[in-house]
């Protein structure tokens, strides 16, 4: 069945440092997902990304769609506190979601 | 603006017990999910529902039962509990308004601890 792999399963930044997490899937994406779970909270939806080569950007991050729509990676410029957490992508189809298994983004000060 | 709900937030209960966790949601989409998260192994589908009355399984359905007899609730029971099933458990629903148009909104989670 569909796969939808995340590399790195942890990340350790110092804060002000780059941050990029990737998602690779075993088949073409129709669209793929993006979330946030903050330490002791739940997931909540970042963007969704449809089209090949897609570029999408949301202050500090940027999200991309790559060209055989079946990777995509996202990128948090310049790391925060704020940004600490889990980071999914996700898959359809969309009443069977396939969930990554994240990256772990721990902050440094 | 309730969204969506899970009760309890925290349970602790004994192997053997049967346990129902609720969910509900106040935007009347249709549909609805269940996910179990445990480290090392993020988000697994436990079972969803397409609309009331209408559900499937998911990734890791055994040892639990859902039902759906309302658009708005959507309980998950665990029938005799084990220690396996301690995990934090999320509830999500989503309206597919268009073909690429399906974000997913969690509740809190139920952090489930079994004996």
């Amino acid at each position: 069945g569909q796969q939808v792999m995340q590399i790195p399963q942890y990340q350790h930044v110092q804060e002000g440092e780059d941050f990029t997490t990737y998602c690779n899937s075993s088949t073409t994406l129709s669209n793929i997902q993006w979330y946030k779970q903050r330490p002791g909270g739940h997931p909540v939806f970042l963007i969704q990304l449809v089209k090949s080569g897609e570029v999408k950007k949301q202050k500090r991050l940027t999200f991309q769609f790559g060209e055989a729509k079946k990777n995509s990676s996202l990128h948090i410029t310049a790391t925060q506190t704020t940004d600490v957490g889990t980071y999914f992508c996700a898959g359809p189809p969309w009443d069977k979601i396939i969930f990554g298994k994240g990256t772990r983004l721990h902050i440094l000060p | 603006d309730a969204g969506i709900t899970q009760s309890p937030r925290y349970k602790i209960t004994e192997t053997g017990r049967q346990v129902t966790l609720m969910c509900h949601q106040t935007w009347s989409h249709s549909y609805m999910f269940w996910y179990r998260q445990d480290l090392g192994h993020g988000l697994r589908l436990i079972y969803y529902s397409a609309a009331a009355d209408i559900t499937d399984k998911g990734e890791v359905p055994d040892g639990y039962v859902v039902s759906r007899s309302k658009t708005e609730n959507f309980p998950l029971t665990l029938e005799s509990a084990t220690r396996s099933q301690t995990s934090v458990y999320f509830c999500a629903s989503s309206e597919k308004r268009f073909q690429n148009d399906n974000e997913q909104f969690f509740g809190p989670g139920t952090r489930l601890t079994v004996l």
